[in-house]
């Protein structure tokens, strides 16, 4: 099946540093990444939408500012925490959708944060 | 914004035994899915049911759609200790908008 792979799989980071998140689709072109933020013990948080060539749309109370989505190609989107702080630790999540078979989404395996 | 509405939050049952996960929502959808996530990892995908099916299976899992009522069943048969995980429902309302997940249910089996 399709692959999406992010990097890195978990990042600790000192609080003002900035992190950045990449999600990449391996065997496939993807016109659209989601963009997901899972706090422990609660479920998937859609952030944005990330689209090829355009801005992200960013869902209501999401900070545009603070987490700056760029979607330069068809296999690549960035996740970049900026200025992080502690209540930013979390899980995120990046998903893509196959341009060919637009039903299925896959996801990849996670990024966890760490703001000390 | 969340849609999916899991009952229940958590459920524990032996081994053998099975389990049934329920899944409420509010808009009309193109199709449900399930995952599956192990403790601090990635999802899983396990089935896609779409708004004209009613119902579904693989291997041990059945899944069911009532669009009438917004809602949808995952159904474990015959569980296993491996099953131990957080199920999610996950909506999607047509072709290219993302997945809404819904609360999820921690399911506990006990060998």
């Amino acid at each position: 099946g399709a692959v999406v792979s992010q990097h890195p799989s978990r990042v600790i980071c000192k609080s003002g540093t900035s992190v950045k998140i990449e999600c990449r689709s391996l065997d496939f072109q993807a016109t659209t990444m989601f963009w997901y933020r899972q706090f422990p013990k609660q479920s998937l948080m859609l952030m944005a939408t990330s689209n090829e060539g355009s801005k992200a749309t960013y869902e209501q109370g999401v900070e545009k500012d603070k987490f700056l989505i760029n979607h330069a190609s068809l296999t690549l989107s960035t996740l970049t925490v900026t200025s992080a702080h502690p209540e930013d630790s979390s899980f995120y999540i990046c998903s893509a959708r196959d341009l060919t078979t637009k039903e299925t989404q896959y996801f990849g395996p996670g990024t966890r944060l760490l703001v000390l | 914004s969340q849609q999916g509405e899991e009952d229940p939050q958590a459920l524990s049952i032996q081994e053998g035994e099975n389990a049934t996960m329920n899944c409420s929502y509010k808009t009309s959808i193109n199709n449900l899915q399930w995952y599956r996530q192990n403790s601090g990892r990635g999802l899983v995908h396990l089935i896609l049911i779409r708004s004209n099916e009613r119902e579904k299976h693989s291997g041990r899992l059945r899944v069911t759609l009532d669009t009438s009522k917004k809602s949808s069943s995952l159904l474990i048969t015959a569980s296993r200790a491996a099953d131990t995980a957080s199920y999610f429902c996950a909506t999607e309302r047509s072709g290219n908008t993302p997945l809404v997940f819904g609360k999820g249910t921690r399911l506990s089996v006990i060998a």
